[in-house]
């Protein structure tokens, strides 16, 4: 069973750049059955889907946060990325690493990782 | 806004059924069988619970089931436990190569 991790800073100042990695372990980000994805949870509202990446580096993403998103792999540290540019309060949220079968569900989540966007 | 409607919350005692409804459009529930459920313990991540619409990911209780009609999809649990108590995520492919999620049903069990 494979175990995300993310990782990065917990405090991001308004119209900068947010960054975030997901480590995997226990599989390998290679499979070719499976993507990497980010999802986000702002403070006590509901899950809102950030986008998907395939180890080929082919991406997909939600359209209202496209301008602003951009997800990459690494394969050999079996890692996938996000940046988040032009941050504001409104992005302050839990964010969540996941894989995604090609059914489109999410079977495998990290523990999270709060950041907040704050001067 | 979430383009999936459920309800805020729902409620039931030990021992019975609940559901919880997922509405969405001819365009996106009523168009794929591509929906799933998380269940959410507060200060933990979701958790996968049912998948295309009515499928068990191993190791999750059959309690669980999923079913959907038209552009509504539905959570059923039976014989509601106190650990079910759990905010409860719907989603689905909307095409486009795009995932939506539902806003979350907060569930009480009584």
């Amino acid at each position: 069973q494979p175990q995300l991790q993310e990782s990065g800073p917990g405090l991001v100042k308004p119209s900068e750049t947010l960054s975030l990695t997901c480590t995997v372990s226990g599989g390998s980000i290679s499979s070719s059955s499976y993507y990497w994805g980010w999802i986000r949870q702002p403070p006590g509202k509901g899950l809102e889907w950030i986008g998907n990446i395939y180890y080929s580096g082919s991406t997909y993403y939600n359209p209202s946060l496209k301008s602003r998103v951009t997800l990459s792999v690494d394969t050999s540290k079996n890692q996938f990325s996000l940046k988040l540019t032009s941050v504001t309060a409104a992005d302050t949220a839990v964010y969540y690493c996941a894989r995604r079968g090609s059914s489109w569900f999410l079977d495998y989540w990290g523990h999270g990782t709060l950041v907040t966007v704050s001067s | 806004q979430s383009a999936l409607t459920q309800p805020a919350s729902v409620s039931g005692s030990p021992g019975q059924s609940i559901t919880i409804s997922c509405t969405g459009t001819s365009s996106d529930v009523g168009n794929y069988n591509l929906v799933s459920w998380y269940q959410q313990h507060p200060g933990k991540a979701p958790k996968l619970m049912i998948y295309e619409v009515s499928k068990w990911p191993s190791g999750v209780s059959n309690r669980f089931s999923g079913s959907k009609s038209g552009n509504t999809a539905s959570l059923t649990i039976s014989g509601l436990q106190a650990e079910d108590e759990a905010i409860y995520h719907c989603c689905s492919y909307v095409g486009g190569s795009t995932l939506e999620f539902g806003g979350g049903t907060k569930l009480t069990v009584l």
